[in-house]
């Protein structure tokens, strides 16, 4: 089955730099790759998605890039805020079957 | 505004009773939805694949006669934890695919349950 691995555990940014944070998985069917934030006592909320016939996704602050051929996919978060501190999770997925990272926790330190 | 609703978002119960947890697809229908477990600080680990009009399927190690998943409507699933103890105290999350949005995954806002 599909294995993702996230990095890392914990980031912790100053307000106003940039924020990466990567995903591998293992199951070169995959074709679906969201991103997730999710606030404490929250449930997940998409923030952006990829699909497997793009390279790269842009909306605003949020960027998502996919190396297919490498089996990698990050998150870049630009001019990071102390509202975006929360936890991130990554996923992938083929079809219905979805598979989550183990998150990371980013603070965005005023 | 949210695309998948679940409630109660709290509930404390007894040990020994039942609980259930709703979760629906507010402007769409979803013949399959996800239940989900999260410890603190955990990611979220699948559960059951609710399943409209048939069975649920569940993931090894999940006990299906403890964790009864009824998918009656293409709106409603619902997760009934019974005989609940303490240890089954943590926060539950549905999902849905929404096929008009390429099968994208919502997730509902999620339960804590607290067995006291």
């Amino acid at each position: 089955g599909e294995n993702v691995e996230q990095h890392p555990s914990t980031l912790s940014v100053q307000e106003g730099d940039s924020a990466v944070i990567k995903c591998t998985y293992s199951d070169s069917a995959s074709n679906y790759f969201p991103w997730y934030k999710q606030e404490l006592g929250k449930g997940p909320q998409l923030i952006i998605d990829i699909r497997s016939n793009v390279g790269e996704k842009k909306d605003q602050r949020i960027a998502v890039t996919l190396n297919k051929t490498a089996k990698h996919f990050s998150l870049h978060i630009t001019e990071t805020q102390p509202e975006d501190s929360a936890v991130y999770f990554c996923a992938a997925s083929r079809g219905n079957d979805m598979r989550f990272g183990a998150g990371t926790r980013l603070t965005v330190k005023p | 505004g949210a695309v998948v609703s679940q409630h109660p978002s709290r509930v404390i119960c007894k040990s020994g009773t039942s609980v259930k947890i709703e979760c629906r697809s507010l402007d769409f229908q979803a013949t399959t939805m996800f239940w989900y477990r999260q410890f603190p600080k955990q990611s979220l680990m699948l559960m059951a694949t609710s399943n409209e009009g048939s069975k649920a399927t569940y993931e090894q190690g999940v006990e299906k006669d403890k964790f009864l998943i009824n998918h009656a409507s293409l709106t409603l699933s619902t997760l009934t934890v019974t005989s609940a103890h303490p240890e089954d105290s943590s926060f539950y999350i549905c999902s849905a695919p929404r096929s008009a949005n390429g099968n994208t995954i919502y997730f509902g806002e999620g339960s804590w349950l607290t067995v006291v």
